[in-house]
């Protein structure tokens, strides 16, 4: 268990459909990262948030948004979605928001589109 | 932006070496290390905060060249154990990490 929490594990739903990943950082750990990897692809990544503020963004898509509550967990909100949508997505965290600690990832929520 | 590897896939034999390379087309400000199994959460190995800097986790170690906008991870008398995909992040301006494009290794007996 690395500390990282992240529900549901699985996910299978419909194009068009809206659904909500959550994910609960190690404790102690302020920064809290997103990213996807879509089947033998490597990370991309989608958004940082630090201590509730956003604080990096990348090529996340505008159907796709996320946001981090005052007890520090994050939930990552995916909506119209499409068959592409279909990955793995990690949550991370880190005591610094500045990349220079290791991240703790979460073991993922597989998320299928049919 | 994201830092390309290479090579893309190795295949050893246990005790044997390997070397993969991590390069950016931009100035670094930090190199990370990550090693991905199968189906699991990719798991941080090292990270490099200077140019010049080596670090060593057990018997993996890696190197920063901060001039050539490259770093390289070494892996000595490899091990079952090594194998996975092996990740670099690279951080231009501490504001995100981009992962590279992956090496896959693979130790057979």
């Amino acid at each position: 268990d690395s500390g990282v929490t992240q529900t549901p594990k699985h996910l299978i739903t419909a194009t068009g459909q809206r659904v909500t990943l959550r994910c609960s950082p190690r404790s102690g750990d302020l920064s809290v990262y997103w990213y996807q990897q879509s089947l033998d692809q490597g990370l991309q990544f989608l958004i940082q948030y630090y201590n509730g503020e956003e604080r990096a963004k990348g090529n996340i898509l505008e159907r796709f948004s996320a946001q981090q509550f005052p007890d520090l967990h994050s939930e990552l909100n995916l909506s119209s979605l499409e068959l592409g949508d279909s990955a793995l997505y990690f949550c991370a965290s880190s005591v610094d928001p500045g990349q220079i600690d290791g991240y703790t990832f979460g073991s993922g929520t597989r998320l299928t589109v049919v | 932006q994201q830092p390309v590897q290479s090579p893309q896939a190795v295949i050893l034999r246990e005790g044997e070496d390997a070397v993969i390379n991590c390069s950016s087309s931009k100035a670094l400000y930090s190199v990370h290390w990550y090693r991905q199994k199968h189906g699991e959460a990719p798991v941080f190995l090292m990270i490099l905060l200077k140019g010049g800097e080596q670090k060593g986790h057990e018997k993996i170690s890696a190197s920063f060249n901060e001039k050539k906008q490259q770093s390289s991870l070494y892996l000595t008398a490899s091990q079952l154990s090594y194998s996975g995909t092996y990740f670099c992040g690279t951080v231009y301006n501490t504001d995100k990490l981009i992962f590279g494009t992956g090496t896959r290794l693979q130790v057979f007996p």
